[in-house]
């Protein structure tokens, strides 16, 4: 099994709404990622999680709020979106953080695709 | 900090052209490079990917050569379908404790019939 599942693939929200965006793989990987991705745009990493811990928070708004449950799920909170949070949000992941052959390889899922309205 | 240039606009060509991309890259360390590729409406998949100087990745009729001197990773296919039809995103990675990946801006790919 080498892929990352994300749900929902599709998602419209509202200002004040609360809503979350799932992650899954289970290839065994110790570190996994949110990526947002603007159109026509390369994706900008914003979270990273390392041996379930947070590892890197790249100046990312409160209002978006990672979890990781289990070595194997990824969640990503959202309350109080704006219209500009519109995007293709994607999670990722890879082998642990030592340097092997497969170092820096990422495995991406379908993404999220969001609309705030 | 560690950087990934590409060529600039999009790229039209006929099936059965030849496709180069090209790819150049800034690194203080010694980065494993990468091509990714999305084809409209999906995630990033991984097309192929060299870990040291002089290695050549290659997958599905593409090839790529880590090129040190000139700090390069063009991206080549001989004869390209209209399946090939993406955006091409040419990325490195350092260990810097995580792999973080820095993408370049992206190439969309139209092959016309």
């Amino acid at each position: 099994d080498t892929e990352v599942t994300q749900t929902p693939k599709h998602l419209v929200m509202g200002m004040t709404n609360k809503k979350s965006l799932k992650c899954e793989q289970h290839m065994g990987h110790r570190a996994m990622y949110w990526y947002k991705q603007k159109a026509k745009k390369p994706p900008e990493l914003m979270f990273v999680y390392s041996y379930e811990k947070l590892s890197i928070n790249e100046s990312v708004p409160s209002r978006f709020s990672p979890e990781c449950p289990n070595s194997s799920l990824l969640n990503l909170h959202l309350h109080a979106l704006q219209p500009e949070d519109s995007a293709l949000y994607l999670c990722a992941s890879s082998q642990d953080g030592v340097r092997t052959s497969g170092a820096g390889e990422l495995f991406f899922g379908e993404g999220s695709r969001l609309t705030v309205l | 900090g560690d950087s990934v240039t590409q060529m600039e606009g999009p790229v039209t060509l006929s099936e059965e052209a030849f496709l180069t991309i090209n790819c150049t890259y800034t690194a203080t360390g010694y980065p494993s490079l990468f091509w990714y590729v999305q084809y409209p409406g999906e995630g990033l998949q991984l097309l192929l990917k060299a870990t040291k100087a002089d290695d050549k990745g290659s997958n599905k009729g593409f090839e790529a050569t880590y090129r040190k001197e000139t700090t390069s990773f063009h991206l080549e296919k001989g004869s390209v379908q209209v399946s090939d039809s993406a955006v091409y995103f040419c990325a490195l990675s350092v260990y810097y404790g995580n792999n973080r990946l820095a993408f370049g801006k992206g190439n969309q790919v139209v092959v016309i019939p």
